[in-house]
Protein backbone atom coordinates (compact mmCIF):
# COMPACT_ATOMS: atom_id res chain seq x y z
CA UNK A 1 0.00 0.00 0.00
CA UNK A 2 1.27 3.40 -0.90
CA UNK A 3 1.45 6.13 1.79
CA UNK A 4 -0.40 8.95 -0.04
CA UNK A 5 -3.32 7.32 -2.73
CA UNK A 6 -5.20 9.66 -4.77
CA UNK A 7 -7.43 8.93 -8.02
CA UNK A 8 -5.37 9.56 -11.18
CA UNK A 9 -9.12 10.38 -13.10
CA UNK A 10 -9.69 12.15 -15.29
CA UNK A 11 -12.76 14.20 -13.63
CA UNK A 12 -14.93 15.60 -15.93
CA UNK A 13 -17.50 18.48 -14.79
CA UNK A 14 -19.43 20.89 -16.52
CA UNK A 15 -18.70 24.81 -15.54
CA UNK A 16 -19.96 25.69 -12.28
CA UNK A 17 -20.40 22.76 -10.76
CA UNK A 18 -18.98 21.43 -7.27
CA UNK A 19 -15.53 19.82 -7.67
CA UNK A 20 -14.33 17.31 -5.02
CA UNK A 21 -10.44 15.57 -4.89
CA UNK A 22 -9.66 13.49 -2.66
CA UNK A 23 -6.83 12.07 -0.95
CA UNK A 24 -6.18 9.25 1.59
CA UNK A 25 -2.86 7.96 3.37
CA UNK A 26 -1.70 5.75 5.95
CA UNK A 27 0.81 7.78 8.00
CA UNK A 28 -0.63 8.78 10.34
CA UNK A 29 2.21 10.65 11.28
CA UNK A 30 1.46 13.38 8.91
CA UNK A 31 0.48 16.93 10.46
CA UNK A 32 1.05 19.11 6.84
CA UNK A 33 -0.94 19.14 4.29
CA UNK A 34 -0.94 20.60 1.07
CA UNK A 35 -2.95 20.58 -2.35
CA UNK A 36 -0.70 21.35 -5.78
CA UNK A 37 -1.88 22.12 -9.00
CA UNK A 38 -0.47 21.71 -12.08
CA UNK A 39 -1.44 22.88 -15.45
CA UNK A 40 -0.13 21.19 -18.44
CA UNK A 41 3.27 21.41 -19.10
CA UNK A 42 3.91 23.27 -16.08
CA UNK A 43 5.64 22.88 -13.06
CA UNK A 44 3.47 22.51 -9.81
CA UNK A 45 2.22 25.46 -7.97
CA UNK A 46 1.04 25.36 -4.15
CA UNK A 47 -2.67 25.89 -4.30
CA UNK A 48 -3.42 25.85 -0.28
CA UNK A 49 -2.19 23.88 3.14
CA UNK A 50 -3.04 23.42 6.11
CA UNK A 51 -1.85 22.23 9.96
CA UNK A 52 -3.38 19.30 11.48
CA UNK A 53 -7.27 18.43 11.13
CA UNK A 54 -9.73 21.16 10.12
CA UNK A 55 -10.97 23.37 7.00
CA UNK A 56 -8.94 25.93 4.90
CA UNK A 57 -10.77 28.61 2.45
CA UNK A 58 -9.42 30.55 0.28
CA UNK A 59 -11.63 32.23 -2.41
CA UNK A 60 -13.60 29.11 -4.47
CA UNK A 61 -11.23 26.57 -2.51
CA UNK A 62 -11.96 24.39 0.86
CA UNK A 63 -9.27 22.04 2.10
CA UNK A 64 -10.40 20.01 4.73
CA UNK A 65 -8.26 17.46 6.69
CA UNK A 66 -10.06 14.74 8.95
CA UNK A 67 -6.81 12.75 10.52
CA UNK A 68 -9.25 10.06 12.26
CA UNK A 69 -10.07 9.15 8.69
CA UNK A 70 -6.34 9.84 7.36
CA UNK A 71 -8.63 11.57 4.60
CA UNK A 72 -8.16 14.93 3.15
CA UNK A 73 -10.25 16.68 0.07
CA UNK A 74 -9.92 19.86 -1.59
CA UNK A 75 -13.12 21.17 -2.75
CA UNK A 76 -14.33 24.26 -5.41
CA UNK A 77 -17.01 25.54 -5.85
CA UNK A 78 -18.59 27.33 -9.07
CA UNK A 79 -15.74 25.17 -10.92
CA UNK A 80 -14.42 27.34 -14.30
CA UNK A 81 -12.25 26.03 -17.34
CA UNK A 82 -9.78 27.54 -16.03
CA UNK A 83 -9.71 25.21 -12.63
CA UNK A 84 -8.55 22.58 -15.57
CA UNK A 85 -5.17 20.98 -14.31
CA UNK A 86 -3.71 18.29 -12.43
CA UNK A 87 -4.10 18.54 -8.47
CA UNK A 88 -1.94 16.73 -6.86
CA UNK A 89 -2.06 16.38 -2.33
CA UNK A 90 0.89 16.28 -0.48
CA UNK A 91 1.78 15.85 3.18
CA UNK A 92 5.06 15.53 5.41
CA UNK A 93 5.29 14.71 9.28
CA UNK A 94 6.21 17.79 11.28
CA UNK A 95 10.61 16.72 12.12
CA UNK A 96 12.84 14.36 10.32
CA UNK A 97 12.31 15.07 6.58
CA UNK A 98 11.59 18.08 4.65
CA UNK A 99 10.30 16.11 1.77
CA UNK A 100 6.33 15.99 1.65
CA UNK A 101 5.51 12.82 0.09
CA UNK A 102 3.21 13.25 -2.86
CA UNK A 103 -0.03 11.48 -4.10
CA UNK A 104 0.19 10.85 -8.08
CA UNK A 105 -2.27 13.80 -8.95
CA UNK A 106 -6.28 13.83 -10.27
CA UNK A 107 -6.92 15.14 -13.59
CA UNK A 108 -9.59 17.60 -13.68
CA UNK A 109 -11.13 18.93 -16.79
CA UNK A 110 -13.98 21.82 -16.32
CA UNK A 111 -15.86 21.73 -19.50
CA UNK A 112 -17.69 24.65 -20.37
CA UNK B 1 8.26 32.62 -2.56
CA UNK B 2 11.10 31.92 -5.45
CA UNK B 3 11.10 31.89 -9.51
CA UNK B 4 12.76 29.25 -10.71
CA UNK B 5 13.71 29.11 -14.17
CA UNK B 6 14.94 25.50 -15.87
CA UNK B 7 16.54 24.91 -19.24
CA UNK B 8 15.96 23.07 -21.59
CA UNK B 9 12.34 23.41 -20.85
CA UNK B 10 12.12 20.30 -23.47
CA UNK B 11 14.28 18.20 -25.67
CA UNK B 12 14.60 14.79 -27.82
CA UNK B 13 17.84 13.33 -27.23
CA UNK B 14 19.52 9.94 -28.93
CA UNK B 15 19.98 6.86 -26.78
CA UNK B 16 23.75 6.78 -24.76
CA UNK B 17 23.92 10.42 -24.65
CA UNK B 18 23.97 12.70 -22.04
CA UNK B 19 21.81 15.54 -21.10
CA UNK B 20 22.34 18.58 -18.63
CA UNK B 21 19.50 20.45 -16.99
CA UNK B 22 19.41 23.86 -15.42
CA UNK B 23 18.39 25.66 -12.71
CA UNK B 24 18.13 29.06 -11.25
CA UNK B 25 16.52 30.84 -8.26
CA UNK B 26 15.69 34.52 -8.78
CA UNK B 27 16.77 34.27 -4.41
CA UNK B 28 19.11 32.12 -2.17
CA UNK B 29 18.12 29.23 -1.08
CA UNK B 30 20.06 26.49 0.80
CA UNK B 31 17.36 23.24 -0.18
CA UNK B 32 17.58 22.62 -3.70
CA UNK B 33 15.58 19.46 -5.05
CA UNK B 34 15.16 17.37 -8.53
CA UNK B 35 12.39 15.48 -9.00
CA UNK B 36 11.40 12.36 -11.72
CA UNK B 37 7.79 13.08 -12.90
CA UNK B 38 6.55 10.08 -14.75
CA UNK B 39 3.14 9.75 -16.58
CA UNK B 40 0.70 8.92 -14.09
CA UNK B 41 3.07 8.63 -11.21
CA UNK B 42 3.86 10.41 -8.38
CA UNK B 43 6.31 12.95 -7.96
CA UNK B 44 9.54 11.08 -7.28
CA UNK B 45 12.56 12.74 -5.32
CA UNK B 46 15.76 11.82 -7.17
CA UNK B 47 18.16 13.86 -4.80
CA UNK B 48 18.45 17.05 -2.65
CA UNK B 49 21.51 19.41 -3.68
CA UNK B 50 23.10 20.92 -1.04
CA UNK B 51 25.64 23.51 -1.69
CA UNK B 52 29.14 23.05 -0.94
CA UNK B 53 28.77 19.46 -0.27
CA UNK B 54 27.83 16.40 -2.43
CA UNK B 55 24.10 15.74 -3.48
CA UNK B 56 22.01 13.40 -1.07
CA UNK B 57 20.62 10.71 -3.35
CA UNK B 58 17.25 9.02 -2.83
CA UNK B 59 16.81 5.00 -2.91
CA UNK B 60 17.20 3.95 -6.83
CA UNK B 61 19.13 6.47 -7.55
CA UNK B 62 23.10 7.44 -8.50
CA UNK B 63 25.70 9.70 -8.45
CA UNK B 64 26.42 8.24 -12.24
CA UNK B 65 23.28 8.15 -13.11
CA UNK B 66 22.38 11.39 -12.14
CA UNK B 67 25.20 14.07 -11.27
CA UNK B 68 24.01 16.91 -9.83
CA UNK B 69 26.19 20.32 -9.23
CA UNK B 70 25.72 22.79 -6.79
CA UNK B 71 28.02 25.58 -7.26
CA UNK B 72 26.23 28.30 -5.15
CA UNK B 73 22.67 29.40 -3.65
CA UNK B 74 20.89 30.31 -6.50
CA UNK B 75 22.17 27.19 -9.44
CA UNK B 76 21.92 23.81 -9.57
CA UNK B 77 22.73 21.46 -12.62
CA UNK B 78 21.05 17.95 -12.93
CA UNK B 79 22.62 15.95 -15.61
CA UNK B 80 21.31 12.50 -17.13
CA UNK B 81 23.85 10.41 -18.14
CA UNK B 82 23.86 7.57 -20.66
CA UNK B 83 20.35 7.56 -21.33
CA UNK B 84 18.07 5.36 -22.53
CA UNK B 85 14.31 5.09 -23.25
CA UNK B 86 13.12 4.50 -19.57
CA UNK B 87 14.87 8.19 -19.11
CA UNK B 88 12.23 10.07 -20.78
CA UNK B 89 10.58 12.16 -18.36
CA UNK B 90 9.70 15.66 -16.76
CA UNK B 91 12.89 16.58 -14.64
CA UNK B 92 11.66 19.38 -11.88
CA UNK B 93 14.15 21.62 -10.17
CA UNK B 94 12.66 22.42 -6.73
CA UNK B 95 13.28 24.82 -3.75
CA UNK B 96 12.05 25.04 -0.50
CA UNK B 97 11.80 27.93 1.85
CA UNK B 98 13.08 28.85 5.48
CA UNK B 99 10.02 27.29 7.06
CA UNK B 100 9.23 23.44 8.02
CA UNK B 101 5.86 22.99 6.79
CA UNK B 102 7.10 21.20 3.45
CA UNK B 103 5.85 23.84 0.99
CA UNK B 104 7.92 23.59 -2.18
CA UNK B 105 8.64 26.03 -5.14
CA UNK B 106 8.90 23.92 -8.88
CA UNK B 107 10.55 25.27 -11.65
CA UNK B 108 8.42 24.67 -15.56
CA UNK B 109 9.97 20.97 -15.46
CA UNK B 110 12.28 19.72 -18.19
CA UNK B 111 10.49 17.40 -20.67
CA UNK B 112 13.16 14.86 -21.96
CA UNK B 113 12.66 12.40 -24.75
CA UNK B 114 15.29 9.55 -25.28
CA UNK B 115 14.84 7.62 -28.78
Amino acid sequence: QKEVEQDPGPLSVPEGAIVSLNCTYSNSAFQYFMWYRQYSRKGPELLMYTYSSGNKEDGRFTAQVDKSSKYISLFIRDSQPSDSATYLCAMKTTGGSYIPTFGRGTSLIVHP
Amino acid sequence: SAVISQKPSRDICQRGTSLTIQCQVDSQVTMMFWYRQQPGQSLTLIATANQGSEATYESGFVIDKFPISRPNLTFSTLTVSNMSPEDSSIYLCSVRPGTNTGELFFGEGSRLTVL
